[in-house]
């Protein structure tokens, strides 16, 4: 079955070490994207990535980094800069269509998620 | 700011009750999709919408594009429909995605 593979699912670091989360897809995706979760927040976008060995900074980059050298993995490294690490971490990906102003994202769909504490 | 704004924060039904789940935005869209997530975390997209309604056995989604609203009902509602129900909605022009904060539904059996 195709899909989104985020592991591990629960991951436990100690403060000042940088720590890499897995995304993988295996459903020919174009685009991946990385969200955070807190409490009583919405979803908020990390980075996201249209093509291999691209990506564009969202809302809250600061303190992360990426990487796309395949079109299947977006790993996300959460570094010591990030001052608050713990929180919910979702990973996502998406079919592209078009382009500009008609660009068009369908079958959007989620990992099951990676909740990172630092302790 | 938030362009994506969703009432109720929280809502308890009685099983077999109807539930509607409503979300509001401010910014032009190209699309808006309601999402499900359950207590592990996972997200699971029900719907996304451009205009019109969609339905999926007990799960109908409405927009309504001149006064950017959506509404996500359930009609007959179940325990197993207890989870987060998130709205999201595709910025016009562009990909990104803005998402509100969710309603946390629990059924009562």
């Amino acid at each position: 079955d195709g899909g989104i593979t985020q592991s591990p699912k629960y991951l436990f670091r100690k403060e000042g070490q940088n720590v890499t989360l897995s995304c993988e897809q295996n459903l020919n995706h174009d685009a991946m994207y990385w969200y955070r979760q807190d409490p009583g927040q919405g979803l908020r976008l990390i980075y996201y990535s249209q093509i291999v060995n691209d990506f564009q900074k969202g809302d809250i980059a600061e303190g992360y980094s990426v990487s796309r050298e395949k079109k299947e993995s977006f790993p996300l490294t959460v570094t010591s800069a990030q001052k608050n690490p713990t929180a919910f971490y979702l990973c996502a990906s998406s079919m592209v269509s078009g382009q500009g102003m008609l660009l068009l994202l369908y079958g959007y769909t989620f990992g099951s998620g990676t909740r990172l504490t630092v302790v | 700011k938030n362009e994506v704004e969703q009432s109720p924060q929280n809502l308890t039904a009685q099983e077999g009750e109807f539930i509607t789940i409503n979300c509001s935005y401010s910014v032009g869209i190209s699309a808006l999709h309601w999402l499900q997530q359950h207590p592990g975390g996972g997200i699971v997209s029900l719907f996304m919408l451009s205009s019109g309604k969609k339905k999926h056995g007990r799960l109908i989604a409405t927009i309504n594009i001149q006064e950017k609203h959506s509404s996500l009902h359930i009609t007959a509602s179940h325990p197993r429909d207890s989870a987060v129900y998130i709205c999201a909605v595709n910025l016009y022009p562009g990909n990104q995605f803005y998402f509100g904060t969710g309603t946390s539904l629990t059924v009562i059996p």
